[in-house]
């Protein structure tokens, strides 16, 4: 059983639709954390959880909502997207949220049409 | 602003020798850096760390050294296998906060 798994590994959806990004982590961590890669950027900081608390919101757009219903499990709900947010969307977890080192998961690709 | 910077896109060398991978940073509050490597189509897995206390540190072939009045550090792998061909981020946080700020990454190409 890998660290942190995420689902779907690759998505494409249009402007309108609304998808959820799912993340599971298995190594019994207190923090979890949504990151964006684009091409040619490095990666982004979007939302931080700790103990089921979000403790940081990167001034993301609305448009994306996270929900952390437990400390195993993390959800990125999109609605409305636009092309520009076609990225891929890696998951990580630490033990605790303090400048630790983070576990991540294979990320989902994601295309906005 | 980027803080963390990785002024290489990429790096080939031969099997055998050595791999230096570089990174500058512009917050002198840092003060734990992280190297991560990505292979194609997997998450970012850790490699190495630095507390800012320290001027090296070694695990086996990779060794990362930093210089804090440059703002600069560096991983060395020796000696490079084709193996460690994979895309490598810099990282760097202060340890209160939550945020890792990463580098845009630079791709190690170890040729046989």
């Amino acid at each position: 059983e890998t660290g942190v798994t995420q689902t779907p590994r690759h998505l494409v959806m249009g402007m309108t639709n609304k998808k959820s990004l799912k993340c599971e982590q298995h190594l019994g961590h207190n923090a979890m954390y949504w990151y964006k890669q684009s091409a040619k950027k490095p990666l982004e900081l979007m939302f931080v959880y700790s103990l089921e608390e979000r403790v940081e919101n990167n001034s993301v757009p609305s448009r994306f909502s996270p929900e952390c219903p437990n400390s195993s499990h993390l959800f990125l709900h999109l609605h409305t997207l636009q092309p520009e947010d076609s990225a891929l969307y890696l998951c990580a977890s630490s033990q605790d949220a303090v400048g630790e080192k983070l576990f991540f998961g294979s990320g989902t690709q994601l295309s906005v049409l | 602003d980027q803080q963390v910077k990785q002024n290489s896109p990429s790096l080939s060398v031969q099997e055998g020798r050595i791999s230096i991978l570089n990174c500058d940073y512009t917050n002198s509050m840092f003060d734990y850096f992280l190297w991560y490597k990505k292979y194609p189509a997997e998450g970012p897995t850790f490699l190495i760390s630095i507390s800012s206390i320290k001027d090296k540190n070694e695990d086996g072939r990779f060794t990362v050294f930093l210089n804090k009045s440059a703002k600069h550090l560096s991983l060395h792998i020796v000696p490079s296998q084709p193996g460690d061909s994979a895309v490598y981020f810099c990282a760097a946080s202060v340890n209160s906060g939550y945020a890792l700020n990463f580098g845009k990454g630079t791709s190690l190409l170890v040729t046989p």
